[in-house]
């Protein structure tokens, strides 16, 4: 089956501290993957993608690179802000119209 | 553009009670999914609509079903309601579905069943 497994929060940092929020998935087939971030009373974003195996997608100074042989998908930001402080969700999408969505990471970055 | 709205925006409803949820997608965004968001599970897919058409179905009960009308906007109802329905309901429209869309989301609905 379809599925997703993130890494569990709460995570803490402190302002220009490193970020890596694991992902990892199971899937049939060769699916796309997401990571969304949701802002408190906010509805999820779409924060980057990768459609295909080795593809790096990156917004906003985050990364995160599909890596189909360790099936992972993690996201990465060398120097986090304030701003950041958000809830993010790994997701993939194996035949475009159905997403699958991790259990969700919350960020809190401290001044 | 506007973006995605749903309303309402919060609910309180007995057991028993039929709720349902309203979505207006982004215009000219035909495919609308919907998504049930708790803190144990996550979100989960419910179902997604493309012209009028329900596209894909998550493992929900029958309980929870859907529509889309020709303008594309979409319900859910959910009936007969449960505690375990508590949860915020979450829609999203793109142009016509698939992962080279870009999915955007609403602020959802807040469902409280007591």
């Amino acid at each position: 089956g379809n599925s997703v497994t993130q890494m569990e929060g709460p995570v803490t940092l402190s302002e220009e501290a490193f970020l890596t929020i694991n992902c990892t998935y199971t899937a049939t087939g060769y699916p796309s993957l997401f990571w969304y971030v949701q802002y408190p009373g906010e509805g999820l974003q779409l924060l980057l993608k990768a459609t295909k195996a080795d593809d790096k997608g990156s917004n906003k100074g985050f990364e995160a690179t599909y890596r189909k042989e360790t099936t992972s998908f993690h996201l990465e930001k060398g120097s986090v802000q304030v701003s950041d402080s958000a809830v993010y969700f790994c997701a993939l999408s194996p035949t475009g119209n159905q997403f699958y969505f991790g259990t969700g990471t919350s960020l809190t970055v401290i001044p | 553009k506007a973006g995605v709205t749903q309303t309402p925006r919060y609910l309180i409803k007995t057991r028993g009670q039929q709720v349902t949820l309203s979505c207006s997608p982004i215009s000219g965004h035909r495919s609308v999914s919907w998504y049930q968001q708790t803190p144990g599970q996550g979100l989960q897919f419910l179902f997604e609509y493309f012209s009028e058409t329900q596209r894909n179905k998550g493992n929900f009960p029958g309980r929870f079903s859907g529509r889309q009308f020709s303008n594309s906007r979409s319900e859910m109802n959910v009936s007969t309601l449960e505690l375990g329905d508590s949860a915020l309901y979450l829609c999203a429209s793109s142009l016509s579905g698939g992962s080279l869309y870009e999915q955007y989301f609403g602020p959802g609905t807040r469902l409280t069943v007591t």
